[in-house]
């Protein structure tokens, strides 16, 4: 079974500047997952989605932050316009939506660096 | 919401010894309890999960118990070895099915 896939995995820009990132969950898994992680600290949850539906996004900048998933299985992040405190490591995860299932299965990540 | 404390920040044991790693949590609600092995430049990896019905999980080498009353839980590691060697992140799920994470734990394992 394929794992969680993202792209890129690095990206360097220059603060003002835009950037957006790619998530393919596992197939099948109907919950997915933005986390932003900085250096030495824990994922910290940007915004839930169910399907294509949003769950939870109040975590989310929304001045600055977008996300969607169209269809309900391939989503991205938008960051537009970046600033220097965005530069953090962009986790997408996944699982199944139903009761009991609460396994949650992590990407690679995608380390943004603004200058 | 929910806010999941962990401790220690960093760890240091012997090849062979053991390991332990706490963490609190404050929202008696939440049900799923996960902890995650994260390597240099990799996304993290879950090794151990506990659901708030049951106590105690053992798999191998590493254990998790869960003390509801206290709202804290505990990933054991026996034996360790140099591979243990990374940074680990308890979690806890509410019913909501948000993930919350500890500030993670450095452990080095000396050979």
């Amino acid at each position: 079974e394929a794992g969680v896939a993202q792209s890129p995995r690095y990206k360097i820009i220059e603060k003002r500047q835009s950037v957006a990132f790619w998530c393919n969950p596992i197939s099948g898994h109907a919950t997915l997952y933005w986390y932003q992680q900085i250096l030495g600290q824990g994922p910290k949850l940007l915004i839930q989605f169910q399907n294509n539906g949003v769950v939870d996004d109040s975590q989310l900048p929304k001045d600055r932050f977008s996300a969607e998933r169209l269809k309900g299985v391939d989503s991205t992040l938008k960051i537009q316009p970046a600033k220097l405190e965005d530069s953090a490591v962009y986790l997408c995860a996944s699982s199944y939506s139903s009761p009991g299932s609460g396994e949650q299965y992590f990407g690679p990540g995608t380390r943004l660096t603004v200058t | 919401g929910e806010n999941v404390e962990q401790h220690p920040s960093t760890l240091s044991v012997q090849e062979g010894d053991s390991a332990v790693i706490k963490c609190t949590y404050s929202d008696s609600a939440s049900n799923y309890f996960p902890w995650y092995k994260q390597e240099l430049g990799k996304g993290p990896q879950l090794i151990i999960d506990i659901r708030s019905n049951v106590g105690e999980k053992k798999d191998q080498r590493i254990a998790v118990t869960l003390n509801k009353t206290a709202k804290h839980f505990s990933l054991h590691i026996t034996e360790t070895q140099p591979e243990d060697s990374a940074v680990y992140f308890c979690a806890a799920r509410n019913t909501g099915n948000q993930f919350y994470f500890g500030t993670g734990t450095s452990l080095t394992v000396i050979p």
